[in-house]
């Protein structure tokens, strides 16, 4: 069955410090994988999607077939990081597959 | 363009009354989506729409039902509301199965 795990609820790193999110996941076919976030009391949006390759940010995120994951990570963390990070996988009909989500606490 | 609109914004509910959540696009997007929201579990999929007239089951349908009338609004109805349906519910909508998903601000719901 397709699942996402992510196995981390908290994640409290110390500004300037690198962050590493993690994602696996478990499906037949070809994966469609992103990660959303929800800054306190905002609705979720769309942070990065595997096929565009691209940093948001300074956020990135490579997806490993081999190890079916999909970290995200950033270098340097900030305060404004500080969110609900989620992994989600497409089943390519307009539904996703959600991850558990990790809470992002990046200290001062 | 005003995106995914939900109302309300929060609701409070004795056991066993009914009421339906809103949802509303303007962006002419064929699919939508009914997701709640619930700590450690992530977001769970309620229900979901490919288009006007077509709905089908998620993850976690019972005690909810949904229609698709038009293309633009997709209300999520409780029957008879739980204590356990105590959530925060997200509508979603995309333009495509692959695209990604725009969230409206969730409705807040407590079941007492």
């Amino acid at each position: 069955a397709q699942r996402v795990t992510q196995p981390e609820k908290l994640l409290s790193v110390f500004k300037g410090a690198p962050v590493e999110l993690k994602c696996n996941y478990s499906y037949s076919g070809s994966p469609e994988l992103f990660w959303y976030v929800q800054y306190s009391r905002q609705r979720l949006q769309l942070l990065l999607r595997h096929i565009s390759r691209e940093s948001i940010k300074g956020f990135t995120a490579d997806l490993n077939k081999g190890e079916t994951s999909f970290h995200l990570k950033k270098p340097f963390a900030q305060e404004e990081d500080s969110a609900m990070y989620y992994c989600a996988l497409s089943e390519n009909t307009g539904k996703l597959i959600f991850g558990q989500g990790t809470t992002l606490q990046v200290k001062p | 363009n005003a995106g995914v609109t939900q109302t309300p914004k929060f609701q409070v509910l004795k056991t066993g009354q009914s009421m339906t959540l809103q949802c509303a696009q303007d962006m002419n997007h064929e699919y939508m989506s009914w997701y709640r929201q619930d700590p450690g579990m992530g977001l769970r999929l309620i229900h979901y729409s490919v288009g006007a007239g077509i709905t089908d089951q998620g993850e976690v349908p019972n005690g909810y039902n949904v229609s698709r009338s038009t293309t633009e609004d997709f209300p999520l109805r409780l029957l008879s509301a739980a204590p356990s349906q105590t959530s925060v519910y997200f509508c979603a909508s995309s333009r495509t199965g692959v695209s990604p998903l725009h969230f409206g601000n969730g409705t807040r719901l407590t079941v007492t």
